[in-house]
This record gives C-alpha cells, sequence and structure tokens, in this order.
C-alpha cells in the first residue's frame, strides 16, 4: 500500500496570508494526486487533480504542484471561506489511499 | 450534471453485515471512464477508500479491508452497493460513494454524494 503523509497536521493563517500544504507518498505515484477541501459535515470537495489542474470553478489562488513523492497545495490570498480541512489523495493504477489531513484554522 | 445519493439503515448490530446502495442520477453507470467507488470517514478522522467497480463488475478493494468487503453493480437500476461484513464499532463511519474518473490526464474522485453515518452498536 502506498501511504500518505501530509504536513503540518495544523496550520494557523491569518485571511490575506499565502500557505503551502505539503504531502509525501512512500512510492512514486507519478502525477497521479488530488487535492481536496472538506467543511464540517459536507463531503471533500476536489480542488486540484493530475498534481496542477484546478477543477472547473476552482479559484485561481489554488494551485498545486510537485510529482512522483511530493507534492504541494498552495493557496494564496487565503479568504475567509479557505479555512477547512485539506487532503491529498493517490492513485496508483490498482488502488487508492487519502493523506491523513491538514487543518487550517484562523 | 450525475449526482451520487447514499442508503441504507444507519444502524447496524455488531457481527451483522452493513449493506448501502449508491443511486446514480443524471448519466448513465455504463461507462468505461469511471470506477464506483465507496470511501468512508471515521468521526474526527481522514477519509479511507474502501474500495471500486467498473461498469464491467471488475471490483478493487482496500487490502485492509479486503476479507470482508464486497461491491456489485446494478446497470439496470443505475446502482451500485457495498456490503461489509461482521462489522464492528471501527466501522462507525461516514460512508461516502463517488465516482472515480480514471481518464488519463483526469483522474479524480468527483462528484460525491452527500454522504450517510452508519453506526455499529447494539
Amino acid at each position: 500500500d502506498i501511504q500518505m503523509t501530509q504536513s503540518p497536521s495544523i496550520l494557523s493563517a491569518s485571511v490575506g496570508d499565502t500557505v503551502t500544504i505539503s504531502c509525501r507518498a512512500s512510492q512514486s505515484v507519478s502525477n497521479w494526486l488530488a487535492w481536496y477541501q472538506q467543511k464540517p459535515g459536507k463531503a471533500p470537495k476536489l480542488l486540484i487533480y493530475e498534481a496542477s489542474t484546478l477543477e472547473n470553478g476552482v479559484p485561481s489562488r489554488f494551485s498545486g504542484s510537485g510529482s512522483g513523492t511530493e507534492f504541494t497545495l498552495t493557496i494564496s490570498s487565503l479568504q475567509s471561506d479557505d479555512f477547512a480541512t485539506y487532503y491529498c489523495q493517490q492513485y496508483d493504477g490498482y488502488s487508492c489511499s487519502f493523506g491523513q489531513g491538514t487543518k487550517l484554522e484562523i | 450534471q450525475v449526482q451520487l445519493q447514499e442508503s441504507g439503515p444507519g444502524l447496524v448490530k455488531p457481527s451483522q453485515t452493513l449493506s448501502l446502495t449508491c443511486t446514480v442520477s443524471g448519466g448513465s453507470i455504463n461507462y468505461a471512464d469511471y470506477y464506483w467507488s465507496w470511501i468512508r470517514q471515521p468521526p474526527g478522522r481522514g477519509p479511507e477508500w474502501i474500495g471500486y467497480i467498473s461498469y464491467t463488475g471488475s471490483a478493487y478493494y482496500n487490502p485492509s479491508l479486503e476479507s470482508r468487503v464486497s461491491i456489485s453493480i446494478d446497470k439496470s437500476k443505475n446502482q451500485f452497493s457495498l456490503k461489509l461484513r461482521s462489522a464492528t464499532a471501527a466501522d462507525t463511519a461516514v460512508y461516502y460513494c463517488a465516482r472515480y474518473v480514471i481518464v488519463v490526464g483526469a483522474s479524480k474522485f468527483d462528484p460525491w454524494g452527500q454522504g450517510t453515518l452508519v453506526t455499529v452498536s447494539s
């Protein structure tokens, strides 16, 4: 199984800040990496797929980068609506796994 | 626009089988580009992939659950289903169904159902 490790687990920031969340895979996943945002009581929402492709309708302040085992999600000019929990997810051609999450708090 | 909706009992007794169905609307389940998926999320924790099934009926499971889980598909009803045998309290979670897009360059879980809470308790 491929293990996904996110850091940090909790990230404190303010409106207007730029933040970066990291995700590391235990072995290469090429660029089969997606990022999701989740708010309490809601299903995860897709932000980025294939490591760096922005999903339709997602603000351009969200960006993703990386390949192989190291990936990052960057949120620039934080808005109040961005305070949520973020998860990375990999696909290795047969199975999937998620990171443990990064809670972005004010 | 494709939508997914989970249905099934919200309470399951320990040792019994947890059974859920996902109904797909707004599009056909009979499509080669998608895997129809189950994901769960225990309270306060991250999502855990359970498994998925293709339109041909080929299924792939999380190795940690493979001995207890089965996923089936009913193309005539545009539904797919989850069965998790020998449930324990550790299986208490919000269960989501989701579509996984397996098109090269567009692999992603989208859309998701709203989720349904299943509690395993006597």
